[in-house]
Parts: C-alpha cells; structure tokens; sequence
C-alpha cells in the first residue's frame, strides 16, 4: 500500500533564510507522481510543485525546489528566502496506481512559521 | 482564485441527515476530484470522475456518492450523516483525467454535523 510520511508537524524559519521540509513515502510501483501542496489560513490547497517518478532530475519552481532521492523514497521540499507569505500548512503527497486506478495519497501535513 | 466554485460555503446539519454539496469546475476541465479533509484523518481522496464517468474510487464510505453532469458540474451526496463527517469538503479539477495533471481546488464546504 502506498504511504506518505511528514515526521516535522511544525517548522519555523527566519524571513529570507532557508528551509526543508521532510516527506517519505513507501510505494511498490515504479510510474508514479509525487507533489507538494500548500495550505495558507484560507484553507485555499495550492499546487507548490511537482515531480515525475521516472524523471532523475529535481523539480524547480522559483524559490521552491525538491530533493527527489528514489531509491531512498525521499522528497523533500526546499523553500529559498523564505516569505512572510510562505506561512501554512504543506502537505506532501504522491499520486499512483493502486489496482488499476490512480489513487492520491497525503501526508499529515508539516505547519511552516515564518519569523519575521 | 483558482476558478473552482463550490456550494455551499458552509453547512450545520444533524446527525442521520441527507445533503449534497455542489462543485462547479473551471471551464474546460473535464475531470473532478473530491476529498474529505478532517482533523483526525487528514485529507483523504474520495474519488475522480471524467467527463461524466467515475475514474478512480479512495476511500469513500457507502454513505457518500457522488456523479458528475453533462455540464460537469458534480455533486456529492453525503446521507446517515454521523458527527465523524463533520470536515472541509473540497472539489478540484483539472483539464485531463490522466496522472500527474495539475489540480486546480475550490475553497471547499465546511461541513459540521450536530
């Protein structure tokens, strides 16, 4: 069965520093896809990034990127100067085959605090 | 905004009750997703239609059912409500039903259930 792990429910980092958040996830396919999603106060779920299992490179978008590490099954997300805005809830999840049809599977979430 | 509307914002009911929330895709998406985001379970995934047919099924309860219309907008009936139920339902979409595709989400439907 497909899992994923967030172990940090809350993490805080200075305004224009860096920070990783953790994910794992155990998964016996070989064809999947795996995301990072956020959360702010308004509840609003927004894609922050995402990362084709078969594709060795790591995802980058802007500030955002993943350490992607497959055999481990790790993906961990890196936020670059950090934002007041970068405050909320991020969810790791992976989306894969699971009986013939895809299923989405997500993390407890990680709380990021951003300190001004 | 992500383009996604759903209806209702929020929604108190009773225990044993019958409702349905309503989820209006961005135009030109052709599938819907929905989950259930509770405190004890986190969000799970409930299911995926295309194009007026069922794509993929999580963990949905026998309870709940949902389609998909001619004009793609879905509903997802929830009955014999239980306080457990009680949760922020949201409704995504996208422009294909195939994996990897991005998912734009609705704001969702507080649900409490008394």
């Amino acid at each position: 069965a497909q899992t994923v792990t967030q172990s940090q429910p809350e993490m805080s980092v200075q305004e224009a520093e860096t920070v990783t958040l953790s994910c794992t996830y155990d998964t016996s396919e070989s064809d999947y896809y795996l995301f990072w999603y956020k959360q702010p106060p308004s509840r609003q779920m927004i894609l922050v990034i995402r990362q084709e299992a078969y594709k060795q490179q790591n995802a980058t978008e802007n500030r955002f990127s993943v350490n992607f590490q497959k055999a481990a099954k790790s993906f961990s997300l890196k936020i670059s100067d950090s934002q007041l805005g970068d405050a909320a809830m991020y969810f790791c999840a992976s989306e894969g085959p699971t009986s013939g049809t895809y299923k989405y599977i997500f993390g407890t979430g990680t709380r990021l605090k951003v300190l001004a | 905004d992500s383009g996604v509307t759903q209806t209702p914002k929020h929604l108190i009911t009773a225990t044993g009750q019958r409702v349905t929330l309503r989820c209006s895709p961005r135009s030109g998406d052709l599938s819907v997703y929905w989950y259930q985001q509770s405190l004890d379970q986190g969000l799970q995934f409930l299911i995926q239609y295309y194009n007026g047919e069922e794509r993929a099924k999580g963990n949905i309860l026998e309870r709940f059912s949902a389609q998909q219309f001619p004009d793609l907008h879905s509903e997802l009936n929830l009955s014999s409500l239980e306080l457990g139920d009680s949760a922020l339902y949201f409704c995504a979409s996208s422009v294909s039903g195939t994996s990897g595709v991005e998912q734009f989400f609705g704001p969702g439907t507080r649900l409490t259930v008394l």
